[in-house]
C-alpha cells in the first residue's frame, strides 16, 4: 500500500513558465515533508521542505504547499529553467523516524 | 567533507552470492538510512538506524540485514543474492527525523 503517492510519472514545461508537481499521502501520521531532486547516476539531493505546522514554505524559485486536509502537497517551480529537468522525489516521515518516498515525477523543462 | 561515500560505487554477483555494501557519512549524523531504487517504483526503504548499534525494518527488509557498529558507518548485507535485488542502492544520513537526508551516489548492483 503506497503511502505518498506521485500520480504523473512526467511533466513537461516551457523554459520560464510555472512547474507544478503534485504529491498524495494516506498517512495522517506524518508531519514532515521534503521535496528531492535527482539527476542520473547521481544521489537524490534535498531541495525544500515544510512541517505539517505550516501551509507554505519559500525558497528561492522553489515553494511548497501543504493542504492537510486533502493529504496533498505540491512543488512550485517559477521560473522553469533548464536545469530544473530532472526526476522530483516527494518524501514524507513521521514519529516513527520512516522517511518514506513517492515514486518520482521526471520534469522536462522544453527550450 | 565527503558527505556520504558509497563502496563499491558497482558490483555483478551471481545468484547465491554474499556481499556488503558500506556507506559512510562524516557529518556525525545519528540516522542513517538504506533505499532502493527501481524503475516506476521510487526509492524504497529497505531498514534505517536512528542511532549506533540500533537498526530497524524498512518497507521491503526481507533478503537484506545491516548493522551500525560504528556511529560513521551503516553496512548493508546481502546473504544470497537473487535476480530480484538487481537494483541500485542508496545510502542517506540525517541528523534526526525531522533534518534533510544526505545522499550517497548509490552502488549498482546486479545479480545474474
Amino acid at each position: 500500500d503506497q503511502q505518498v503517492k506521485q500520480n504523473s510519472p512526467s511533466l513537461s514545461v516551457q523554459e520560464g513558465r510555472i512547474s507544478i508537481l503534485n504529491c498524495d499521502y494516506t498517512n495522517s501520521m506524518f508531519d514532515y515533508f521534503l521535496w528531492y531532486k535527482k539527476y542520473p547516476a547521481e544521489g537524490p539531493t534535498f531541495l525544500i521542505s515544510i512541517s505539517s505546522i505550516k501551509d507554505k514554505n519559500e525558497d528561492g524559485r522553489f515553494t511548497v504547499f501543504l493542504n492537510k486536509s486533502a493529504k496533498h502537497l505540491s512543488l512550485h517551480i517559477v521560473p522553469s529553467q533548464p536545469g530544473d529537468s530532472a526526476v522530483y522525489f516527494c518524501a514524507a516521515s513521521a514519529s516513527d523516524d520512516k522517511i518514506i518516498f513517492g515514486k518520482g515525477t521526471r520534469l522536462h523543462i522544453l527550450p | 567533507n565527503a558527505g556520504v561515500t558509497q563502496t563499491p560505487k558497482f558490483r555483478v554477483l551471481k545468484t547465491g552470492q554474499s556481499m556488503t555494501l558500506l556507506c559512510a557519512q562524516d557529518m556525525n549524523h545519528e540516522y542513517m538510512y538504506w533505499y532502493r531504487q527501481d524503475p516506476g517504483m521510487g526509492l524504497r526503504l529497505i531498514h534505517y538506524s536512528v542511532g549506533e548499534g540500533t537498526t530497524a525494518k524498512g518497507e521491503v527488509p526481507d533478503g537484506y540485514n545491516v548493522s551500525r557498529l560504528k556511529k560513521q558507518n551503516f553496512l548493508l548485507g546481502l546473504e544470497s543474492a537473487a535476480p530480484s535485488q538487481t537494483s541500485v542502492y542508496f545510502c542517506a544520513s540525517s541528523y534526526n527525523a525531522y533534518s534533510p537526508l544526505h545522499f550517497g551516489n548509490g552502488t549498482r548492483l546486479t545479480v545474474t
